[in-house]
């Protein structure tokens, strides 16, 4: 049975390029989260796609950081002119309802080190 | 702002006794309770939950209690068996939105043999 799955599960990168993590949700689940967990901290929400829409993106840190969803499935997290404090496993999330009587069905997460 | 917290970062505890696993919340608008447990290199997995119109949920060796008026609720896990060594986060959110859940910082649970 397929879970979520993320791509790459580590990252490296150097301070300044961009960067592009991949998120495939469970097949037919509609809503779509992404996490970032730094580390020694607990995880701290970025963004929620309903559908193919964005809802709510509170939770991008600043402008560096956008997210698209197609096909209400595969979902890109990317993150621009990266700097060393986005150094996180970054998670993504599904669940066939946005509500929490589904609850989230995590990837394994995509480690990314900026250097 | 810490809306969840889980003030133990670690708790060790010996086979076949009770582990119990704390957490507080500031928010009144949180009134659904989820506890997730995370092994190292993987993403969380759901474990139980609990609303606010209820104060204890059972499932198998896992209940979860919750006390509004404290804003407080625990996990407890009887008997602890060493497959339960993992990170256990606690999360909250309000109901009846489709709305991001806040997690607390996890607490790191061993059981020793």
């Amino acid at each position: 049975g397929a879970g979520v799955s993320q791509s790459p599960s580590n990252k490296v990168t150097e301070k300044g390029k961009d960067v592009e993590l991949r998120c495939d949700p469970i097949s037919g689940h509609t809503a779509l989260y992404w996490y970032r967990q730094r580390l020694g901290q607990g995880l701290e929400f970025l963004i929620y796609f309903q559908g193919n829409s964005a809802p709510d993106k509170s939770g991008l840190p600043s402008d560096r950081f956008s997210a698209e969803r197609t096909g209400e499935s595969v979902s890109t997290l990317t993150i621009q002119r990266t700097q060393q404090e986005d150094s996180a496993v970054y998670l993504c999330a599904s669940s066939s309802l946005g509500s929490y009587n589904s609850p989230l069905h995590f990837g394994n997460g995509t480690r990314l080190t900026v250097t | 702002d810490q809306q969840v917290k889980q003030n133990s970062p670690s708790l060790s505890v010996q086979e076949g006794r009770i582990s119990i696993l704390n957490c507080d919340y500031t928010n009144s608008m949180f009134d659904y309770f989820l506890w997730y447990k995370k092994y190292p290199a993987e993403g969380p997995t759901f474990l139980i939950s609990i609303s606010s119109i209820k104060d204890k949920n059972e499932d198998g060796r896992f209940t979860v209690f919750l006390n509004k008026s404290a804003k407080h609720l625990s996990l407890h896990i009887v008997p602890s068996q060493p497959g339960d060594s993992a990170v256990y986060f606690c999360a909250a959110g309000p109901t009846g939105t489709a709305s991001k859940l806040t997690f607390g910082t996890g607490t790191r649970l061993q059981v020793t043999l």
